[in-house]
């Protein structure tokens, strides 16, 4: 299996532009998670899905982020406008969980996203 | 809520030596797993090993193992014959295998020292 794919993998845009960052899980697992990760904040969960259903979005900072999960094999995050401080990098992580029962998390290997 | 703490930024060891991570967790969840997670330089997040709370007996994976104890919600990774490419950061973290959610620590840099 090919892990978990995120691109793109260096994304680096001006303040106010629109960013979309892409990932697709391992092939037959049915939860998808987001996180952010920052020097001062560490490693935050933005939002999770199960079964492309959004569970959990209280991590989104603000109305410029959204996530869609269209189907089980593809997702996206999106910031719109981006603002400087949304630099960081972004990670993707997807797990296979049975009757409600998760497990651990299989990381992708990030999207570095700058803003300036 | 739950709760992870790493209180070791940064550890070093000599290179064959053993070295041990400390991390304290807090949960009122009966059902978690436990992890550590490598994170090198490239910086992708490798899974090192995992505990299930429910399993008394200490997880061991080659030269990684932990010293669970869950009384004392304490989670420890002892790293035996260090190797350079253990240099890395180690992240330990709390999954709540009935909501889904993980929560990580701020993470402990280990340098491995020839």
């Amino acid at each position: 299996d090919a892990g978990v794919i995120q691109s793109p993998r260096h994304e680096v845009t001006e303040m106010g532009q629109e960013v979309t960052l892409r990932c697709k899980p391992i092939s037959g697992h049915n939860s998808l998670f987001w996180y952010r990760q920052t020097m001062m904040r560490g490693l935050e969960l933005l939002i999770y899905f199960n079964n492309n259903v959004p569970i959990d979005d209280s991590g989104m900072p603000e109305d410029r982020f959204s996530a869609k999960m269209p189907n089980a094999s593809f997702s996206t995050l999106k910031i719109q406008p981006s603002e400087p401080r949304d630099s960081a990098v972004y990670f993707c992580a997807s797990s296979h969980d049975l009757q409600g029962q998760y497990n651990e998390q299989f990381f992708g290997p990030g999207t570095r996203l700058t803003v300036l | 809520a739950q709760t992870v703490t790493q209180s070791q930024p940064e550890m070093s060891v000599q290179e064959a030596e053993t070295v041990t991570l400390s991390c304290t967790y807090d949960t009122s969840e009966s059902d978690y797993y436990l992890f550590w997670y490598k994170q090198p330089p490239s910086r992708q997040m490798i899974l090192v090993i995992r505990q299930e709370a429910y399993k008394q007996q200490n997880a061991t994976e080659n030269r990684f193992s932990v010293n669970f104890q869950k009384a004392a919600k304490s989670f420890s990774l002892k790293i035996s014959d260090s190797q350079l490419g253990d240099a890395a950061m180690y992240f330990c973290a709390c999954l709540n295998t009935n909501a889904g959610k993980s929560t990580f620590g701020d993470g402990t840099t280990l340098t491995v020292k020839p």
